[in-house]
């Protein structure tokens, strides 16, 4: 157990709607990221959060969002899906933002079925 | 830009077979380089990691040496088990774009059979 937690586990919707997924770091961690997992894209940086503040976007589509509150939890949120947009979610946090010394630890995922 | 590529998968061994997983880099400077692995259903954990050139970065009996001559960090082990069986991806640390961030290679399947 990472100590990252993520939820819904698994998320089944249909083309057009829009979804929240939650992450919590760990414990002290302040920095929050967001990867997509897909078959043909692998595994692809989505944004950062640092202590509240948006700290740096990867390849984010502007139909998805993110957030990090106060209490340091982050959403994903996801609108006008497509089909395409079906890939796994995952959050990692991690202490500090220099990744070189500090490790990111990994939730275990957001599935998430667009049909 | 920054770039790793690994070896595709999937890599099939008997257990107690050798193992090499292979991933090169290219990158500006000398990143920081990672090995994290994805059992089936749960998120990446990192394996091992190196921070400078010629360090060796070990754990749970895996090896990968940090080769800034070759820009290689192959993944090695003596002797994998079947509970080795997982996705394993090669990454590196880089400062691009104003900010520090994380880049994975396309990841390589491992099973192992009994």
């Amino acid at each position: 157990d990472s100590g990252v937690t993520q939820t819904p586990k698994h998320l089944i919707t249909a083309t057009g709607q829009r979804v929240t997924l939650r992450c919590s770091p760990r414990s002290g961690d302040l920095s929050v990221y967001w990867y997509q997992q897909s078959l043909d894209q692998g595994l692809q940086f989505l944004i950062q959060y640092y202590n509240g503040e948006e700290r740096a976007k990867g390849n984010i589509l502007e139909r998805f969002s993110a957030q990090q509150f106060p209490d340091l939890h982050s959403e994903l949120n996801l609108s006008s899906l497509e089909l395409g947009d079906s890939a796994l979610y995952f959050c990692a946090s991690s202490v500090a933002t220099d990744l070189s010394y500090n490790e990111q630890f990994f939730g275990p995922g957001t599935r998430l079925t667009v049909l | 830009g920054d770039s790793v590529t690994q070896m595709e998968g999937p890599v099939t061994l008997s257990e107690e077979a050798f193992l090499t997983i292979n991933c090169t880099y290219t990158a500006t400077g000398y990143p920081s380089l990672f090995w994290y692995v994805q059992y089936p259903g749960e998120g990446l954990q990192l394996l091992l990691k190196a921070t400078k050139a010629d360090d060796k970065g070990s754990n749970k009996g895996f090896e990968a040496t940090y080769r800034k001559e070759t820009t290689s960090f192959h993944l090695e082990k003596g002797s994998v088990q079947v509970s080795d069986s997982a996705v394993y991806f090669c990454a590196l640390a880089t400062f691009s774009g104003g900010y520090n961030k994380l880049i994975f290679g396309a990841g390589t399947r491992l099973a192992v059979h009994p």
